[in-house]
């Protein structure tokens, strides 16, 4: 099968942009979550769909948002950006819920805010 | 805040020497899983152990788990360059995420 895919890998933007971020989970899974991971706050949850529903979400503002598509792709959006979004942005799918079983991580998107 | 706390935040060893890495965490788990990751790329799973298993092997790995000091270790043994990486332990709580440790940086010297 192939693996998580998440488009685009690098992306630039200034302060004040918005950004959508696209990720296709492995055929036949339908949990994605999505993962921020900086330097100072490590690997934090930002929200988990599944079957086109928000299941849970994480402590983030409210610029940050997501849905999932029927095929299961899950895109996330972060509005109004700020320099403190600079990170790399994981996505992962699994076949169950997120948390109960093994989740399959694509790699990553590197968004850098000037 | 995170839920793990990894020990030691990096090691540096030798190719053929085992490596230890320990996780904490604070509240009940339903399971606790060990990820990989190498240089800022995309986490790899490695295993994952229920709470009421207390040792787990794949390959080169040994996982145990001790929920009543509510930790556990990660061994890698007879390490090799390529386990050159970032080594993350996440718990699964019931609250539908993994909440992911600070991570231990392995280095392993050819």
């Amino acid at each position: 099968k192939a693996g998580v895919t998440q488009t685009p890998r690098y992306l630039i933007k200034t302060r004040g942009q918005q950004v959508t971020l696209s990720c296709s989970p492995i055929s036949g899974h339908r949990s994605v979550s999505w993962y921020q991971q900086t330097p100072g706050q490590g690997l934090q949850f930002l929200f988990e769909y599944f079957s086109e529903t928000q299941r849970n979400k994480g402590n983030f503002p409210g610029r940050f948002s997501g849905r999932q598509f029927s095929n299961s792709r899950s895109e996330m959006n972060v509005s109004t950006l700020e320099l403190g979004d600079s990170a790399l942005y994981l996505c992962a799918s699994s076949y169950t819920t997120g948390g109960e079983g093994t989740q399959y991580f694509g790699p990553g998107t590197r968004l850098l805010v000037l | 805040s995170q839920q793990g706390e990894e020990d030691p935040q990096a090691l540096s060893i030798q190719e053929g020497e085992n490596a230890t890495m320990n996780c904490s965490y604070k509240t009940s788990i339903n399971n606790l899983q060990w990820y990989r990751q190498n240089s800022g790329r995309g986490l790899v799973h490695l295993i994952l152990i229920r709470s009421n298993e207390r040792e787990k092997h794949s390959g080169r790995l040994r996982v145990t788990l001790d929920t009543s000091k509510k930790s556990s270790s990660l061994l890698i043994t007879a390490s090799r360059a390529a386990d050159t990486a970032s080594y993350f332990c996440a718990t699964d709580t019931g609250r539908r995420a993994l909440t992911f440790g600070s991570g231990t940086r392995l280095q392993v010297q050819p």
